[in-house]
């Protein structure tokens, strides 16, 4: 069966601190991975990673994935009070699309 | 603004019943796929259509179904509604088949009571 799996569940960080989401998954036929930030509306576009090593940046956030291992990481560096949302990542296997349930983040003033 | 639109953003309806819930897709998406987002289960794949025909099929009950219309808007039909029924119901879409970027409506809020 098809599956992403997110972790931790949740976070609670001070502002200007630097966190690390994670991203695991086991699909049968991988296109791409994708991750989502989602505030108390639609999720929002972050990042499309296709190819092994090759690091994704925009701003305070990069991302990277493993193809070999099966995961990816989300890294925010220098948190702010803004980038407190659930993070999404989520698989492309041509067919569908599986989202892991999430990471609810909370940035602390 | 994602350029997707959904209505209602609120519906609140009685178990039995039967809703019908709206999507325009972003100009130039051929695309349109539906989830349902609920507390316990996250993001779940309902179905997709790519120009007017269903292209893939996920975790969708026999009780709902969905359809794209010429103008490439699509309606997603929630029948015999029961209490588990009650999520945020979002609609996105792509311009290709299959792949890249989704862009997000603003979802619409089922409460089945």
């Amino acid at each position: 069966e098809d599956k992403v799996v997110q972790s931790p569940l949740s976070l609670v960080v001070h502002e200007g601190d630097t966190v690390t989401l994670n991203c695991s998954y086991e699909v049968t036929n991988f296109r791409s991975l994708l991750w989502y930030k989602q505030e108390k509306k639609a999720p929002t576009f972050l990042f499309m990673l296709t190819s092994s090593g090759i690091e994704k940046k925009s701003g305070r956030l990069s991302s990277i994935l493993d193809k070999k291992e099966l995961f990816s990481i989300l890294n925010i560096t220098a948190t702010q009070t803004g980038d407190s949302a659930v993070y999404l990542c989520a698989v492309d296997t041509g067919n569908q699309f599986y989202f892991g349930t999430g990471t609810s983040l909370t940035v602390i003033p | 603004d994602s350029g997707v639109t959904q209505t209602p953003k609120h519906l609140i309806t009685a178990t039995g019943q039967r809703v019908t819930l709206r999507c325009s897709p972003r100009s130039g998406d051929l695309s349109v796929y539906w989830y349902q987002q609920s507390l316990d289960q996250g993001l779940q794949f309902l179905i997709q259509y790519y120009n007017g025909e269903e292209r893939a099929k996920g975790n969708i009950l026999e009780r709902f179904s969905a359809q794209q219309f010429p103008d490439l808007h699509s309606e997603l039909n929630l029948s015999s509604l029961e209490l588990g029924d009650s999520a945020l119901y979002f609609c996105a879409s792509t311009k290709g088949a299959s792949g890249g970027p989704q862009d997000f409506g603003p979802g619409t809020r089922l409460t089945v009571l």
